[in-house]
Formats: C-alpha cells, sequence, structure tokens
C-alpha cells in the first residue's frame, strides 16, 4: 500500500510533442505528490507538486493532472524540448512521514 | 550556497573492504536523508535524520550498513564489508524539515568489485 507505481519505464518522444508519465497509489492518506527531475550525474531535483484538493497545477510547460477517485496522477510536457531528456521521478507523501519515490521514467526527446 | 555537497563523487573498492560516504547538508536545514538508486530498486530510503536524531532506518538492507550525523553539519553512511551487490549511486539530501522539498546532492558512484 505503500508503493507508487510508475510508467511508462522509458519514453521517447519528438520535439514538440507531448511527453506523458503516469503513477498510480494506493494508498489513500497520501497528501503531498511531487515530480522530481534528474539529470545524468545529478541528484534529483523538485519540478513541481501537487495536494489532492486540486486536479491540476501548471507550471510553464510541465503539468500535473490529478484524478482522486481513480488514485492516479500524471505529468505532462508540452512542446517536448531536448533539454527536458531526463529520468522524472514521482513521489508521495502522508504528513510528516516519508516520501515514497516511483521507480522513475526516462524520457529522451529527439531534436 | 553550495546546495548538499557529497564525498567521495566515485569509489572503487574491493568486496570485504569498508566504504565510507560523506555529506555535509545545507546550512540550516534540519532533516538529512541517505538514498540509494540502483535500476532495478529506483530510489530508496536508506534512512533519515531530524535534528541530527535517527527517525526511520527501516530503509538500511542489513547490519553492514550504519549511518551518523555527529552534528548539523556532516553524516556518514559506512558499509562494512562491502559486496559487489552494493554497488549503487548513493545519494544524500536535506531538507528545512522533514516535509519540505529535498535538495539532493551530486552522488557517489560506487563500485563494489
Amino acid at each position: 500500500q505503500q508503493q507508487v507505481k510508475q510508467s511508462p519505464q522509458s519514453l521517447i518522444v519528438q520535439k514538440g510533442g507531448i511527453s506523458i508519465i503516469n503513477c498510480a497509489y494506493e494508498n489513500t492518506a497520501f497528501d503531498y505528490f511531487p515530480w522530481y527531475q534528474q539529470f545524468p550525474g545529478k541528484g534529483p531535483a523538485l519540478l513541481i507538486a501537487i495536494r489532492p484538493d486540486v486536479s491540476e497545477k501548471k507550471e510553464g510547460r510541465f503539468t500535473i493532472s490529478f484524478n482522486k477517485s481513480a488514485k492516479q496522477f500524471s505529468l505532462h510536457i508540452m512542446d517536448s524540448q531536448p533539454g527536458d531528456s531526463a529520468t522524472y521521478f514521482c513521489a508521495a507523501r502522508k504528513g510528516d512521514d516519508k516520501i515514497i519515490f516511483g521507480k522513475g521514467t526516462r524520457l529522451h526527446i529527439l531534436p | 550556497d553550495a546546495g548538499v555537497i557529497q564525498s567521495p563523487r566515485h569509489e572503487v573498492t574491493e568486496m570485504g573492504q569498508e566504504v565510507t560516504l560523506r555529506c555535509k547538508p545545507i546550512s540550516g536545514h534540519n532533516s538529512l536523508f541517505w538514498y540509494r538508486q540502483t535500476m532495478m530498486r529506483g530510489l530508496e530510503l536508506l534512512i533519515y535524520f531530524n535534528n541530527n536524531v535517527p527517525i526511520d532506518d527501516s530503509g538500511m538492507p542489513e547490519d553492514r550498513f550504519s549511518a551518523k550525523m555527529p552534528n548539523a553539519s556532516f553524516s556518514t553512511l559506512k558499509i562494512q564489508p562491502s559486496e559487489p551487490r552494493d554497488s549503487a549511486v548513493y545519494f544524500c539530501a536535506s531538507s528545512l524539515g522533514a516535509r519540505a522539498k529535498l535538495f539532493f546532492g551530486s552522488g557517489t558512484q560506487l563500485s563494489v568489485l
């Protein structure tokens, strides 16, 4: 019940296209859902986060869509650019508890 | 701010040797986390400290792993004896409070031969 399941494992998108990464969870007590972005040789960095009282959050080309009833959330990258090529992790947390990460999605944007 | 600083960046050692990984958190942050990253298991939380006190070490794989935080500006993760299956990237992260945004270091790539 503590798991966050992320898909796909890897994704290739043409420049200018939309990249979509999906995550699902079981624990309805989770109250914070961040996405982290990791470039090769670097640690993950917070990209965008959402709480379950809203269905969507947008920051620039990055949007989180949240479906509370389905216990799913997704990251959409509009107008994907080669510089977006990275590994993306979804995550979830309950209160002060530890963050649970998904296994990551390796995104490659073709130039 | 220099961010979270980890050393060494790379470590190659032989099975059975002791390995010590080091971390300096961001000044003022009071929560520190050690993660391990592998292709198979993704990012796993090994242990985290709050105000230098270990709060949750349930992710530490076995007694060969130990972590200390003697003061607010330094932590170590020790593996003794090391095994090939310990090969991974080990990340340290810090935050201002356990609920706050995590700031990760650049990691230590550990290879145990």
